[in-house]
């Protein structure tokens, strides 16, 4: 089955203690992106990659890392997780990233909460 | 940076009637994209439609595009109770930006 599949699916940390989260993808997509979700702030774009070894910040990319070391995978790094980090985070991939094959596909989903 | 803006922000209607849902944006786009999100989930693609288009259909689902007003609507006909959930607008960034951006999002209820 075509998926992304992000874990956890919730974690719960302290404050300064360096956490990943995982996001693999099995459709050989090019683009793959990392959003966080906020009430009353909707969707915002922490990172991008076009391909492998190719990353760009999106609009939050402040106190968080990425990397692509591999086509299929594309890991949130939080070196020192701050409270203002507690958000729904969702991974996505899309094989053009603005082509007509089908929009993005979504993971299911990382609730954190840092205290 | 937030590109499309939903309208309205919270529809409430009984199953059967049709859900109409709005989304308007700022700069000139080579598509937009319409998700939807079940509550606390992952979004899921629903349908894409293109500049040079002005109507598309997908099921029970109509989405029209006016480049001319920088809108879009999603119209979805027959609602049931599983059609209960948020939806999103989404558009490419400018010139030279390779993000996808999203809404705020219409929250739809569907009460049986």
């Amino acid at each position: 089955e075509a998926q992304v599949t992000q874990n956890p699916r919730y974690l719960i940390t302290v404050t300064g203690k360096k956490l990943t989260v995982t996001c693999s993808q099995n459709m050989n997509h090019e683009y793959m992106s990392w959003y966080r979700q906020d009430p009353g702030l909707g969707l915002r774009q922490i990172y991008y990659s076009m391909n492998v070894e190719v990353t760009d910040k999106g609009d939050v990319p402040e106190g968080y890392k990425v990397s692509r070391k591999e086509k299929r995978n594309f890991p949130l790094i939080l070196e020192s997780p701050s409270p203002n980090q507690t958000s729904l985070y969702f991974c996505a991939s899309s094989l053009v990233w603005r082509g007509p094959l089908g929009g993005y596909t979504f993971g299911s989903g990382t609730r954190l909460t840092v205290v | 940076s937030q590109q499309g803006e939903e309208d309205p922000q919270a529809l409430s209607i009984q199953e059967g009637e049709n859900a109409t849902m709005n989304c308007s944006y700022k700069t000139s786009i080579n598509n937009l994209q319409w998700y939807r999100q079940n509550s606390g989930r992952g979004l899921v693609h629903l349908i894409l439609i293109r500049s040079n288009e002005r109507e598309k259909h997908s099921g029970r689902l109509r989405v029209t595009l006016d480049t001319s007003k920088k809108s879009s609507s999603l119209l979805i006909t027959a609602s049931r109770a599983a059609d209960t959930a948020s939806y999103f607008c989404a558009t490419p960034g400018g010139a030279g930006s390779y993000q996808l951006t999203f809404g705020k999002g219409t929250k739809l209820s569907v009460i049986p």
